[in-house]
């Protein structure tokens, strides 16, 4: 199966800051990759995701570049708010099983004013 | 559109009891999921369906069993419950990829 690696597990940045998250995956077919933020105590939630064929996807600001190459994909938040304080997800579908996502294991940010 | 519903919101166990988690979306999406995340950590496939009548193990299926009678709905069953299965646990309907998960189920076993 898919095996999803997510860094840093924790990252605190200063209000106004960037930060970045990374995950690596081992299918080399994985053609979708979505970012999910999880607030305290909420479900998770899509914020943002790239296919395989383009390389780099941004939506105000946050961005998710993917280097299929290396099979890494980052999540870049600029000018941090303290709601940007959550855990973040990283996924990816194996390519032989259908609509199955392995998640990885979070990363806490904490957005310090 | 409610999206996913999952009941109860919490629910505590005495070992060896069995219960079972709700899960229903109004959204006519196909594909299904269970998931369960154990504190400070990712979540983990318990069981997938890609339709009504159709159902899968994912990463952690023990102890667990599904049925997908109906579109909408997708029921989590434990039997046995074990301290192991202290979790909160997450039902999640997609569509074109994108997953919707439920508010989640926070479930103690003492």
């Amino acid at each position: 199966g898919e095996n999803v690696e997510q860094h840093p597990s924790t990252l605190s940045v200063q209000e106004g800051d960037s930060a970045v998250i990374k995950c690596t995956y081992s299918d080399s077919a994985s053609n979708y990759f979505p970012w999910y933020k999880q607030e305290l105590g909420k479900r998770p939630q899509l914020i943002i995701d790239i296919r395989s064929n383009v390389g780099e996807k941004k939506d105000q600001r946050i961005a998710v570049t993917l280097n299929k190459t290396a099979k890494h994909f980052s999540l870049h938040i600029t000018e941090t708010q303290p709601e940007d304080s959550a855990v973040y997800f990283c996924a990816a579908p194996p390519s032989n099983t259908g609509n199955q996502f392995y998640f990885g294991t979070g990363t806490s940010l904490t957005v310090i004013p | 559109n409610a999206g996913v519903t999952q009941t109860p919101k919490f629910r505590i166990l005495k070992i060896g009891q069995s219960m079972t988690l709700q899960c229903t979306q109004d959204m006519n999406h196909n594909y299904m999921y269970w998931y369960r995340q154990d504190p400070g950590m990712g979540l983990k496939l318990i069981y997938y369906s890609v339709g009504a009548g159709i159902t899968d193990k994912g990463e952690v299926p023990n102890g667990y069993n599904v049925s997908r009678s109906t579109t909408e709905d997708f029921p989590l069953r434990l039997e046995l419950a074990a301290p192991s299965q202290t979790s909160v646990y997450f039902c999640a309907s997609s569509y074109e990829d994108i997953q919707y998960f439920g508010a989640g189920t926070r479930l103690s076993v003492l």
